[in-house]
């Protein structure tokens, strides 16, 4: 069974800090995405990366695939109160499954 | 523009009843698919469709019945509800299922609770 592990599992910090959230497997992903999602709401698409040691950025948020495709990481410069919320990582398999990690939950605290 | 509508957004049902989570999309996706969120672990993946006709089992599909009659509409059954389904389900709609075009679009989710 492919597993992907999400740590932090809580992250509290204040406005302005930097934090890397951290997504780790065993298993080769075809691919990898980062989702965040909000209270109440489903998860939205923050980024896919496909090929190993691929770096995206996305205004102050930067991802990283792993050189061998089993982990990523989701670096996030000077938090915003609105970048409060669960963060989580989906792998796709290569099949027609996405497997989730169980998310990294985020307080940015004003 | 919708994108993907699950009605309803909360639920009570009672020790064995049955009921059936809608989910539409409006987007001409090909793959569809349930999951459902528990605390603690993320989403598991129930049942998923990669067109009309066409549907596979996911990681926990015990309990559930889908089937994908038209591109736009995926429903899921509980056949016989037990408590152990009380959580918060959720209808996504891709592009395709595998690759790059993985872009998952989800509804806003079904919070289940059985009593």
């Amino acid at each position: 069974t492919q597993l992907l592990e999400q740590s932090p599992q809580f992250l509290s910090i204040q406005e302005g800090e930097n934090l890397t959230v951290y997504c780790n497997s065993s298993s080769v992903f075809s691919s990898l995405q980062w989702y965040r999602q909000e209270p109440g709401e489903g998860p939205v698409l923050l980024v896919t990366v496909v090929t190993g040691g691929e770096v995206k950025k996305l205004k102050r948020l930067t991802f990283q695939f792993g050189d061998a495709r089993k982990d990523s990481s989701l670096h996030i410069t000077a938090a915003q109160t609105g970048d409060t919320g669960l963060y989580l990582c989906a792998g796709g398999t290569g099949g027609f499954k996405t497997i989730f990690g169980a998310g990294t939950r985020l307080f940015v605290k004003a | 523009n919708a994108g993907v509508t699950q009605t309803p957004k909360f639920q009570v049902l009672k020790t064995g009843q049955s009921m059936t989570l809608q989910c539409a999309q409006d987007m001409n996706h090909e793959y569809m698919s349930w999951y459902r969120q528990d605390p603690g672990m993320g989403l598991r993946l129930i049942h998923y469709s990669v067109g009309a006709g066409i549907t596979d089992q996911g990681e926990v599909p015990n309990g559930y019945n889908v089937s994908r009659s038209t591109t736009e509409d995926f429903p899921l059954r509980l056949l016989s509800a037990a408590p152990s389904q009380t959580s918060v389900y959720f209808c996504a709609s891709s592009y395709s299922g595998q690759g790059a075009n993985t872009e998952a679009f989800f509804g806003q989710g079904t919070r289940l609770t059985v009593v």
